[in-house]
């Protein structure tokens, strides 16, 4: 099985939609994080968690919010899904501290398509 | 804002030719990533430079680190067909910072 594991891996959806991605980890990492991959944009972090209790908003956090249920278990919510949210979504975890804590393990990815 | 800027954007070579890849930054770093990513895949972590290193290796990769220019480079010696693939570089700029991608080179290796 694999270390971090995103749900659905592919999710076709219409606009207005509410849409859940979920992410969890067998790694034991306490940091979680939520990307954006768009073509020629390279990754945008969305959010991150350092801690179950812990949330921040990273550089485009606008139309998304997420949920730190428990140290396994990142999910990334669209409430209103837009045309514009289409890419590829993408979960990584991080040890807390020391060398381990500047490598992200990524997940393999939820491709979201927004009709 | 990006932090990290990769140089060329595409890259084509024959299997058994080296790769080398270039990666510019604005601010100062802590420390310096190269990732990987097969085509619809996620990132696999492939090196990591300090800010006071100069050079690492690991197999046939090698990377540089200038402070003095911001800039990075990735060489891939005797490429294979298998590392064909989006290389980007990650940057970090403190402790506690968020790593920072740039928008990724495409590296296809001809057999």
């Amino acid at each position: 099985d694999a270390d971090v594991t995103q749900t659905p891996r592919n999710r076709i959806t219409k606009t207005g939609k509410r849409i859940m991605l979920e992410c969890s980890q067998t790694k034991g990492h306490d940091r979680m994080y939520w990307y954006r991959q768009d073509p020629g944009l390279g990754l945008r972090l969305i959010y991150y968690s350092f801690d179950v209790k812990d949330i921040n908003k990273g550089e485009i956090s606008d139309g998304y919010s997420v949920s730190r249920q428990a140290q396994a278990k990142f999910s990334l919510s669209l409430e209103s899904a837009i045309p514009n949210q289409t890419a590829l979504y993408f979960c990584a975890t991080s040890e807390r501290q020391g060398i381990g804590a500047n490598v992200l393990t990524f997940g393999a990815g939820s491709r979201l398509t927004v009709l | 804002s990006q932090q990290g800027e990769e140089d060329p954007q595409a890259l084509s070579i024959q299997e058994g030719e080296n790769a080398t890849m270039n990666c510019s930054y604005k601010t100062s770093i802590n420390n310096l990533q190269w990732y990987r990513q097969n085509s619809g895949r996620g990132l696999v972590h492939l090196i990591l430079i300090r800010s006071n290193e100069r050079e690492k290796h690991s197999g046939r990769l090698r990377v540089t680190l200038d402070t003095s220019k911001k800039s990075s480079s990735l060489l891939i010696t005797a490429s294979r067909a298998a590392d064909t693939a989006s290389y980007f570089c990650a940057t970090r700029t403190g402790a506690n910072s968020k790593l920072t991608f740039g928008k990724g080179i495409t590296l296809s290796v001809r057999p």
